[in-house]
């Protein structure tokens, strides 16, 4: 089982700022196999990232997402109030199991 | 627009089988996998499994001995089963559509589409 580690568990910022958020992968993993979703309380995730590098539908390009080896990197290169939020990477390669990160959590400073 | 609703008890007791549906919307349950995925309170998501509409299922292995999902086609419907529940059970239960995107020979996997989700509290 491929388990991802995501940091920090938690991020204080203020809107306009960047956001870097890591997602490490316990073993290698294509970067194709490698998503990012957005959730808000009381809302189901939204895909923001997959293939590690392809923002979804509708996503601003303030979101990229970026892979080197088993680490991967969802930037928000200016934070909007919107952005804050719970943030999980999530991996599957085709073959069970499906995996998540534990989240990390973009709090206003 | 599909659109994915979880529907079910609103309280389970422990030892008991907490059943729940998901109601394909506006859209057909052929191709894609359907899934189910839990949140307990505060926590993180955890897959619990999927079905394809081919019928084949993979479930995770932390949960495969007690998990069983199933699909109702012509009802535009697929369900899960958790047998033997216990208070670490108690979660929010989204059903999801996993979908894969082929680009340079590979397929990217994620999960496009989401039911509201249903909180399932496992209590006597």
């Amino acid at each position: 089982e491929i388990v991802l580690t995501q940091s920090p568990g938690t991020l204080s910022l203020s809107p306009g700022e960047r956001a870097s958020l890591s997602c490490r992968a316990s073993q290698n993993l294509t970067s194709s196999y490698l998503a990012w979703y957005q959730q808000k309380p009381g809302q189901a995730p939204r895909v923001l990232i997959y293939g590690a590098t392809r923002r979804a539908t509708g996503i601003p390009d303030r979101f990229s997402g970026s892979a080197s080896g088993t680490d991967f990197t969802l930037t928000i290169s200016r934070l909007e109030p919107e952005d804050f939020a719970v943030y999980y990477c999530q991996q599957f390669s085709g073959s069970p199991p499906l995996t998540f990160g534990g989240g990390t959590k973009v709090e206003f400073k | 627009q599909v659109q994915l609703q979880e529907s079910g008890p609103g309280l389970v007791k422990p030892s008991e089988t907490l059943s729940l549906t998901c109601t394909i919307s506006d859209g057909s349950i052929n191709s894609y996998y359907w899934n189910w995925i839990r949140q307990p309170p505060g926590k993180g998501l955890e897959w619990i499994g999927y079905i394809h509409y081919t019928g084949k299922t993979d479930y995770n292995p932390s949960l495969k001995s007690r998990v069983t999902i199933s699909l109702d086609n012509p009802e535009n419907q697929f369900s899960l089963k958790l047998r033997s529940v216990t208070a670490a059970d108690t979660a929010v239960y989204f059903c999801a559509r996993l979908k894969w995107s082929a680009i340079g020979g590979k397929k990217n996997w994620y999960f496009d589409l989401w039911g509201r989700g249903t909180l399932v509290p496992v209590s006597s």
